[in-house]
């Protein structure tokens, strides 16, 4: 299978916890993104790696949230002292750059904090 | 906040066709996307305007007009199949997506 790849698909964890997500993009894509979407909302954007490079980050993420991408292949993004407000779809997305550029997504993370 | 639009829920016949509407503002534009998104899973493309005008794609279509800041996808010949979300999303001046919060279409037979 070529597609974006997520592991794992749930999670859930207890407040306070710290948790990792992995995302295996598409191979020949050098971009990749990280959403997170909640239940009748459109994806909130996170962050967006150009190859190994982290070049947005939104203002909507806590210091608590980091992402790595080493490589430029796999990332991985890990929330530390998870929160209940946390709970919500991770979303991992990947796209080739290039006149188009339709971003192809994973399945998804589902993050349940209790 | 969103600077993006579209109906909450829409509900439409099998057989029949609809009109999902998606209305946004930007300063910077690089092009209007539509996913569809089943319960439960993650968004799949369907379709990119950048210019003005009609792109078909077999039973979906979808227009965009710059100067209005509208877009619509156009479902035709629905099947239950389509029972979904449909997110419509425009890129920014630094080619980031900006996603509306999606129509739910829902089909009756």
């Amino acid at each position: 299978d070529t597609g974006v790849s997520q592991d794992p698909r749930h999670k859930i964890t207890k407040r306070g916890q710290n948790v990792t997500f992995r995302c295996d993009p598409i191979s020949e894509h050098n971009r990749l993104y990280w959403y997170r979407q909640t239940l009748g909302q459109g994806p909130e954007f996170l962050t967006y790696f150009q190859n190994e490079a982290q070049l947005e980050k939104s203002r909507l993420l806590s210091d608590r949230f980091s992402a790595e991408r080493p490589k430029g292949s796999f990332s991985t993004l890990e929330i530390q002292r998870t929160e209940q407000g946390d709970s919500a779809m991770y979303l991992c997305a990947s796209s080739p750059g290039g006149d188009i550029d339709d971003q192809f997504f994973g399945p998804g993370t589902r993050l349940t904090v209790l | 906040g969103q600077n993006i639009d579209q109906p909450t829920e829409m509900t439409a016949t099998e057989g029949a066709i609809v009109q999902i509407n998606c209305t946004y503002q930007t300063s910077g534009f690089n092009g209007l996307f539509w996913y569809q998104q089943h319960a439960g899973e993650a968004p799949t493309f369907l379709s990119y305007n950048v210019l003005d005008g009609l792109e078909e794609k077999g039973r979906f279509s979808s227009f965009l007009s710059r100067s209005k800041g509208y877009s619509y996808l156009l479902l035709k010949e629905l099947q239950m199949k389509d029972s979904a979300s449909y997110l419509c999303a425009y890129m920014d001046s630094n080619y980031q997506l900006i996603w509306g919060a999606g129509t739910k279409l829902i089909i009756k037979p």
